[in-house]
């Protein structure tokens, strides 16, 4: 049973269009987060979020949404795409709001590229 | 403003041989320091971590890595290097609960037979 799943694996998209990534965990988590990853695979955090309230939102545009339905699902809307959106896309989930010490249990990635 | 660096985008050894991966932090205030492994087209998973408690922490596969306050590092040692070993290696470095995870920017660790 996988612990942090992200659907698609693989998205490939033009230019302006708008696309969506969901994530689900199934480890009873209270905390996720989105994570981009880019080719030259340094990671940064995007967004964090803590029962479905947003927690950590770094510098990311505007285009870019995160939607927590419930605690189990954060998915990633982004809006508008461009060349420089092409990237893995992670979702992670951590037991507790103090993440400090939390391990955090991450996804296999969404690889997105924009042509 | 924390940070992390590690020393070496890509390191490569020869299987059996002792693994070094090199990461130091910058910190104003007592870090939790992390050190995470991606496999090939996979996402990241744990090592081992340090939360303030014994200095050499030991983790999964074999891995360890010592705090050392006065040296501002976290290096990460195996001693025997196994084929299963090649992967990208990620040192993270943690301030406080709402604070982000800062991650280094890798080693790429290749394993020759």
């Amino acid at each position: 049973d996988t612990a942090v799943s992200q659907t698609p694996k693989y998205l490939v998209t033009q230019m302006g269009n708008d696309k969506s990534i969901k994530c689900e965990q199934n480890l009873g988590h209270d905390t996720m987060y989105w994570y981009k990853q880019d080719s030259k695979k340094f990671l940064k955090i995007m967004f964090s979020y803590n029962n479905k309230e947003l927690i950590i939102n770094e510098t990311v545009p505007n285009r870019f949404s995160p939607k927590s339905p419930d605690k189990a699902h954060l998915n990633l809307h982004i809006n508008s795409l461009e060349l420089g959106d092409s990237a893995v896309y992670f979702c992670a989930s951590s037991q507790g709001r103090e993440g400090r010490t939390d391990t955090q249990y991450f996804g296999p990635g969404t690889r997105l590229t924009v042509l | 403003a924390q940070s992390v660096t590690q020393l070496g985008s890509h390191v490569s050894v020869s299987e059996g041989a002792l693994v070094l991966l090199r990461c130091n932090y910058s910190s104003s205030v007592p870090p939790y320091l992390f050190w995470y492994v991606q496999y090939p087209n996979q996402g990241l998973q744990l090592l081992l971590k340090y939360t303030s408690a014994a200095t050499l922490v030991k983790g999964i596969n074999g891995f360890e890595a010592e705090f050392k306050k006065s040296e501002t590092s976290f290096h990460l040692t195996k001693p025997s290097a196994h084929m299963s070993d090649a992967a990208e290696y990620f040192c993270a470095v943690s301030l406080s609960g709402n604070t982000p995870l800062v991650f280094g920017k890798g080693t790429r660790l290749s394993v020759i037979a």
